[in-house]
């Protein structure tokens, strides 16, 4: 069983939907998790960063922490074609990252 | 301030030969963590490297090894490769000091083996 856990998708939604994304992890160590955005053919690019359980709000993103549950989510409000990328969760227990595999999402216009 | 680094960006060796990647932090990161990603495995950790030493290690083989120098840029060297080494190499720079510091990654290399 991988420590990270997420749907690879793709994942299709129109433009200005409500995007969820969503991790597992089976790691307690876990205290920080980690959202990132990927372009195709770029490095992953840091979105979120949530320390424990609770909701962090950035502009049409928030990031959603459960650790009775261990889920983690991402919402993105009114989404956009520029969305459209891969979303990259991750846990951080010893210094070390351990990441899902990526969702990929598509939002047409 | 200047991103992460990564050179060279494309790779292109043949089974059998080594390599040697280069990554250069955030100026005044001294945390440099190093990545493999495919799209069957996604991101895997290979090591990290803080102040010259390393301090975290993955499940890969001898054949992968790094090493950071006093100015905190960083190498990755794998050597006799194999086909299933194709991939995006990434680092992630990072201040360091603990548990919970934000990491940042350069754009890749990317390495083909054929």
């Amino acid at each position: 069983q991988k420590e990270v856990e997420q749907d690879p998708g793709p994942l299709s939604v129109p433009e200005g939907a409500i995007v969820s994304l969503n991790c597992t992890y089976s790691n307690s160590a876990f205290q920080y998790f980690m959202w990132y955005r990927q372009y195709s053919r770029k490095g992953p690019e840091l979105l979120m960063y949530t320390y424990s359980s609770g909701n962090k709000e950035d502009g049409r993103f928030t990031a959603q922490v459960d650790k009775s549950s261990k889920y983690i989510s991402l919402f993105i409000r009114d989404s956009q074609p520029s969305d459209s990328a891969t979303y990259l969760c991750a846990g951080q227990g010893f210094q070390k990252l351990v990441f899902g595999t990526g969702t990929r999402l598509l939002v047409s216009p | 301030k200047a991103g992460v680094t990564q050179t060279p960006r494309y790779l292109i060796k043949t089974r059998g030969q080594q390599v040697t990647l280069s990554c250069s932090p955030i100026s005044g990161h001294r945390s440099v963590s190093w990545y493999q990603q495919t799209p069957g495995q996604g991101l895997q950790f290979l090591f990290e490297y803080f102040s010259e030493t390393q301090r975290n290690k993955g499940n890969f083989p001898g054949r992968f090894s790094g090493r950071q120098f006093s100015n905190s840029r960083s190498e990755m060297n794998v050597s006799t490769l194999e086909l299933g080494d194709s991939a995006l190499y990434l680092c992630a720079s990072s201040l360091g000091s603990g548990r919970g510091t934000e990491a940042f990654f350069g754009q890749g290399t990317r390495l083909t083996v054929v």
